[in-house]
């Protein structure tokens, strides 16, 4: 079975700062998908950024990057020039490699306040 | 930019009665899931569905839940008797084949009483 832990309820940061969410997860695969999520309170799921776990080099969207760690199974979220917008829970998702409809393993999620 | 869209947006029904979710996916995604996220809980997985079949389904998604495609378009989950535990956001997400992320709609809140 595949489990996802974030170990953060809450977190907040300046506006302008760095802040980054911490993702573990538990599993025996050996090929998989990582994701980040966001839900704003508007309540739609987005998604911010995927891993390949077979790709060795970290995935970064413009101001969100990640640090994969496959061999202690850890997957953060670093977020920088945070901004009001980014205010939402964060959910990190495993999917198992093997094709398309499998199911997404969620974390309990991270509350991220962006304080002006 | 597409998007999957899901209606009602709420629903408020009574212990025992049936209620149909319905989702509407992004034009050319042939996978379709549900899941549900109970207040202050992480999103749990319920049913993938794929060419007008059941793919996988979790142990929540027992014989009082039912998925269909009853039209080509609207993807539909049913309750056939509400139970107080049922109460959660409903979430549809969709995806193309040979396409890993998958797309989420706003949720259906549902409040048994």
């Amino acid at each position: 079975a595949q489990t996802v832990t974030q170990s953060q309820p809450e977190m907040s940061v300046q506006e302008a700062e760095t802040v980054t969410l911490s993702c573990t997860y538990d599993t025996s695969e050996n090929n998989y998908y990582l994701f980040w999520y966001k839900q704003p309170p508007s309540r739609q799921m987005i998604l911010v950024i995927r891993q390949e776990a077979y790709k060795q080099q970290n995935a970064t969207e413009n101001r969100f990057s990640v640090n994969f760690q496959k061999a202690a199974k850890s997957f953060s979220l670093k977020i920088s020039d945070s901004q009001l917008g980014d205010t939402a829970m964060y959910f990190c998702a495993f999917m198992k490699q093997g094709g398309t409809g499998n199911q997404f393993y969620f974390g309990t999620g991270t509350s991220l306040t962006v304080i002006p | 930019e597409p998007e999957v869209t899901q209606t009602p947006s709420h629903q408020v029904t009574q212990m025992g009665q049936e209620v149909i979710l319905r989702c509407v996916p992004i034009s050319n995604h042939l996978y379709f899931y549900w899941y549900r996220q109970i207040l202050g809980q992480k999103v749990e997985f319920l049913v993938s569905f794929y060419n007008n079949e059941i793919s996988e389904k979790s142990e929540i998604f027992d014989d009082q839940f039912s998925v269909e495609r009853p039209d080509g378009s609207n993807f539909t989950l049913k309750i056939r008797s509400t139970k107080l535990e049922d109460s959660a956001m409903y979430f549809c997400a969709t995806n193309r084949v040979f396409q890993e992320t998958q797309y989420f709609g706003p949720g259906t809140r549902l409040l048994v009483l």
